[in-house]
């Protein structure tokens, strides 16, 4: 069975820096999505940026991006310039391509950003 | 993404009472999910909100406790049922406009039973 591991429940980050949260993940499969998620105090849970099993190219969105190892089975997040907004719990997900029913999600990790 | 609207935002319950949560899409959507995330956990996928058809319950959850209707593709409830202080937890439901695409979220209900 496919798991999801955040091994940082809490992080913090002062204002402007950057920071990287760590994923890893365990799967026998070969064609697979990996997510990460972001939830404020709202609770409202945004989709930050996903990635591909198949492209060798890290995703990038704007100020985040990941670094995707797949032979390593791990999927970090990293945050350039850290803004307060930034201030979140964020969750990595994983589902296998063609199931879109199943997202296993990890336990999270809770950003602190310092001004 | 599509505009998810999820009502109530939240809620007070008595014990042995039932609450339907409604989730109101601005566009149609493949698929809709229904997740439970309770105090400090993350998300558990309760079941997928089928259209025209009964609903797909994973393990440890079943219809009779929490009801599903999905009566066309851009609308569907769930229903808690017989609640118990148990059910105490954030209910948030999630749509993919394809069967390949991100699952996108609404806002949340928080329920609290007393």
């Amino acid at each position: 069975a496919q798991t999801v591991t955040q091994s940082q429940p809490e992080m913090s980050v002062q204002e402007a820096e950057t920071v990287t949260l760590s994923c890893t993940y365990d799967t026998s499969e070969s064609d697979y999505y990996l997510f990460w998620y972001k939830q404020p105090p709202s609770r409202q849970m945004i989709l930050v940026i996903r990635q591909e099993a198949y492209k060798q190219q890290n995703a990038t969105e704007n100020r985040f991006s990941v670094n995707f190892q797949k032979a390593a089975k791990s999927f970090s997040l990293k945050i350039s310039d850290s803004q307060l907004g930034d201030a979140a719990m964020y969750f990595c997900a994983y589902r296998n391509a063609g199931n879109n029913r199943k997202l296993i999600w990890g336990l999270g990790t809770s950003l602190a950003v310092n001004p | 993404s599509a505009v998810i609207s999820q009502k109530p935002s939240r809620d007070i319950c008595q014990r042995g009472t039932s609450l339907t949560i409604q989730c109101q899409v601005d566009s149609q959507v493949t698929m809709m999910f229904w997740y439970r995330q309770q105090p400090g956990q993350s998300l558990t996928l309760i079941a997928t909100a089928n259209q025209g058809s009964e609903a797909t319950y994973e393990s440890g959850f079943v219809i009779d406790k929490f009801p599903i209707s999905r009566p066309n593709l851009t609308f569907s409830t769930l229903t808690v049922s017989n609640m118990s202080p148990e059910d105490s937890s954030i209910y948030l439901c999630s749509v993919a406009r394809g069967f390949d695409q991100p699952q996108h979220f609404g806002d949340g209900t928080r329920l609290s039973i007393l």
